[in-house]
């Protein structure tokens, strides 16, 4: 099975433009989850999409924002770009299960520099 | 609220060396439990995983045990090689809630 994918690899965008990354899941996940890794806050997560629908967010601005597919194809939107943005972001698929606790695969990451 | 605490690094060891990272959590109900491992410029690779009290995971000689009266998940290698050189995260996922992770580990293996 081909793991999870993200485009692009890498992006450089200037302050105040906005920017949309795009995660396709491994075959069969119907759950995404978006993680913003910086080297000051390490991993933190964004937000998490399934059957289309938002189920969880985490504490980011409304500059951040996201959407999911009916194929699971998701993609997310920076608005209104900061130099504080700049980080890898990393998205991850999973099986839905009924317990919640299934295991997230990540893909390469999409490595964002805002000059 | 759930929190994964896992020890400062950088770790550094000789090839052939004993390896022990710690990993403690705090958590309400029964979460599960994983390491990933991260080489350098590539994203999260999931490296082992427990889902409840005692399970053992194992990966390539890694293995990390589910404790739950000590609240750890703490990482080991018997003999590390320097292809180990990663950073490596701890954490944790509850029913229905986002995947947390710890600060994360360096290790670096020299020959």
């Amino acid at each position: 099975k081909a793991g999870v994918t993200q485009t692009p690899r890498y992006l450089i965008k200037t302050r105040g433009q906005q920017v949309t990354l795009s995660c396709s899941p491994i075959s069969g996940h119907r759950s995404v989850s978006w993680y913003q890794q910086t080297p000051g806050q390490g991993l933190q997560f964004l937000f998490e999409y399934f059957s289309e629908t938002q189920r969880n967010k985490g504490n980011f601005p409304g500059r951040f924002s996201g959407r999911q597919f009916s194929n699971s194809r998701s993609e997310m939107n920076v608005s209104t770009l900061e130099l504080g943005d700049s980080a890898l972001y990393l998205c991850a698929s999973s099986l839905e299960s009924s317990t919640g606790t299934d295991t997230q695969y990540f893909g390469p990451g999409t490595r964002l520099t805002v000059l | 609220g759930n929190s994964v605490t896992q020890m400062e690094g950088p770790v550094t060891l000789s090839e052939e060396a004993f390896l022990t990272i710690n990993c403690t959590y705090t958590a309400t109900g029964y979460p599960s439990l994983f390491w990933y491992v991260q080489y350098p410029g590539e994203g999260l690779q999931l490296l082992l995983k427990a889902t409840k009290a005692d399970d053992k995971g194992s990966n390539k000689g890694f293995e990390a045990t589910y404790r739950k009266e000590t609240t750890s998940f703490h990482l080991e290698k018997g003999s590390v090689q320097v292809s180990d050189s990663a950073v490596y995260f701890c954490a944790l996922k509850g029913a229905g809630t986002a995947l947390i992770f710890g600060k994360g580990t360096t290790l670096s293996v020299s020959s």
